[in-house]
């Protein structure tokens, strides 16, 4: 059962902790993007990667890392530096390099509370 | 860099009738434009998209159209149904990224 996968689906933390996101992915693809999804906005771009041990930033990475050691895998982890870290966050990949390389494909969610 | 904007922010419809959302972005250089549909809680998911290259696509009861010089594109959905109820998000991108729009929240009624 191929797909993109992201655990947990509900996360709760204390205010000053770092978390770490998973995503996980079987379909072989070479890009995984981190977004980031505010109540009636759109998706907001955190981080991408086109390939292992490769990332570059997006366009609200302050207080966010990740890490691509594995093609599967891209965590991201919101450190206590991220002001407003109480989010839905979404996790996609794409195959990069063909005529489709532009196609995104969503996880389900990982849905971040901090109080 | 790229900015999309997205109208409306809501959308009421009957049943059956069609319904259409526009977007509009500032890139020229953008050259993929797609579409996701977004139920409650869950993840975006892709149901059309379009290149620069081709004005108009056509899945069932789904279209989008492109105009390049006026930098807007559309999607429209005939013959709505409940279940067509949710959030949509158009998207410009090129080289891999993609900037959202802010979402259009459709609501069929039955």
């Amino acid at each position: 059962d191929g797909g993109i996968t992201q655990s947990p689906k509900y996360l709760f933390r204390k205010e000053g902790q770092n978390v770490t996101l998973s995503c996980e992915q079987n379909l072989n693809h070479d890009a995984m993007y981190w977004y980031r999804q505010d109540p009636g906005q759109g998706l907001r771009l955190i981080y991408y990667s086109q390939i292992v041990n490769d990332f570059q930033k997006g366009d609200i990475a302050e207080g966010y890392s990740v890490s691509r050691e594995k093609k599967e895998s891209f965590p991201l982890t919101v450190t206590s530096a991220q002001k407003n870290p109480t989010a839905f966050y979404l996790c996609a990949s794409s195959i990069q390099n063909s005529p489709n390389s532009y196609e995104q494909y969503f996880g389900p969610g990982t849905r971040l509370t901090v109080t | 860099g790229e900015n999309v904007e997205q109208h409306p922010s809501t959308l009421s419809v009957q049943e059956g009738d069609s319904a259409v959302i526009k977007c509009t972005y500032s890139d020229s250089a953008s050259n993929y434009f797609p579409w996701y549909k977004q139920e409650l809680g869950k993840g975006p998911q892709l149901i059309i998209d379009i290149r620069s290259n081709v004005g108009e696509k056509k899945d069932q009861r789904i279209a989008v159209t492109l105009n390049k010089t006026a930098k807007h594109f559309s999607l429209h959905i005939t013959e709505t149904q409940p279940e067509d109820s949710a959030v949509y998000f158009c998207a410009a991108g090129q080289g891999g990224k993609l900037i959202f729009g802010q979402g259009t929240e459709l609501s069929v009624k039955p």
